[in-house]
């Protein structure tokens, strides 16, 4: 399978600061990129859809402004979470989907943020 | 609106006692339905698309099957290893790239 590299892995910061998370495809070209918030045993949610080059696409009920999506190439994408507050703390999961790699996407591993 | 359910929430089996994972889902034109395997503190690992009613794919201890309205995950045999959690999502069609993940099946294989 493609690889998608997601980092940090794990971050701490205190409430208020903000906090960026990378997401790479590592061995294709990833047209789409997703992110998603996972809870303590819940399934994941989508926050939102970005294409290369073009504005994300926010689901119903996630703060644009809060969570800021840039995927300015066909390689990285970040996350922003601005002023972060302790209901931030979450598992955030970004994946990837490319032209080249049918219709399914790829995950990377996650990063567990913690806001104190 | 797109919908994917997934039972039974949470499963355990005895090592060796085949059972199947259930996803139903709703959808205006499947463009493709996804399962995954997910380890506690992972990311999803990509397990099978299906594309079409019919369609079936294997993997190891694990088969992968759809119909129009539903996909089974069967698992024969399985084995400690095979404890995850196995998440189902489709894509619709006319969205093109969203994908919407069920809420998951706990699977747990005591040896």
């Amino acid at each position: 399978g493609a690889v998608v590299s997601q980092h940090p892995s794990w971050v701490i910061c205190k409430s208020g600061t903000s906090v960026k998370i990378e997401c790479r495809s590592l061995d294709f070209q990833a047209t789409t990129m997703f992110w998603y918030r996972q809870f303590p045993k819940q399934s994941l949610m989508l926050m939102a859809t970005s294409n290369e080059g073009s504005k994300a696409t926010y689901e119903q009920g996630v703060e644009k402004d809060k969570f800021l999506i840039n995927h300015a190439s066909l390689t990285l994408s970040t996350l922003t979470v601005t002023s972060a507050h302790p209901e931030d703390s979450s598992f955030y999961i970004c994946s990837a989907a490319g032209l080249d790699r049918g219709t399914e996407a790829f995950f990377g591993q996650g990063t567990r943020l913690t806001v104190v | 609106e797109d919908q994917v359910t997934q039972s039974p929430e949470a499963l355990r089996l005895q090592e060796g006692e085949s059972s199947s994972l259930n996803c139903s889902y709703t959808v205006s034109g499947l463009r493709g339905l996804f399962w995954y395997r997910q380890d506690p503190g992972k990311g999803p690992e990509f397990l099978f698309t299906l594309y079409s009613a019919g369609e079936e794919k294997e993997k190891e201890r694990l088969k992968a099957t759809l119909t129009k309205k539903e996909s089974f995950l069967h698992i024969t045999a399985p084995k400690p290893e095979d404890s995850a959690t196995y998440l189902c999502a489709v894509q619709d069609g006319r969205s093109a790239s969203k994908i919407i993940f069920g809420s998951g099946t706990r699977l747990s294989i005591r040896p």
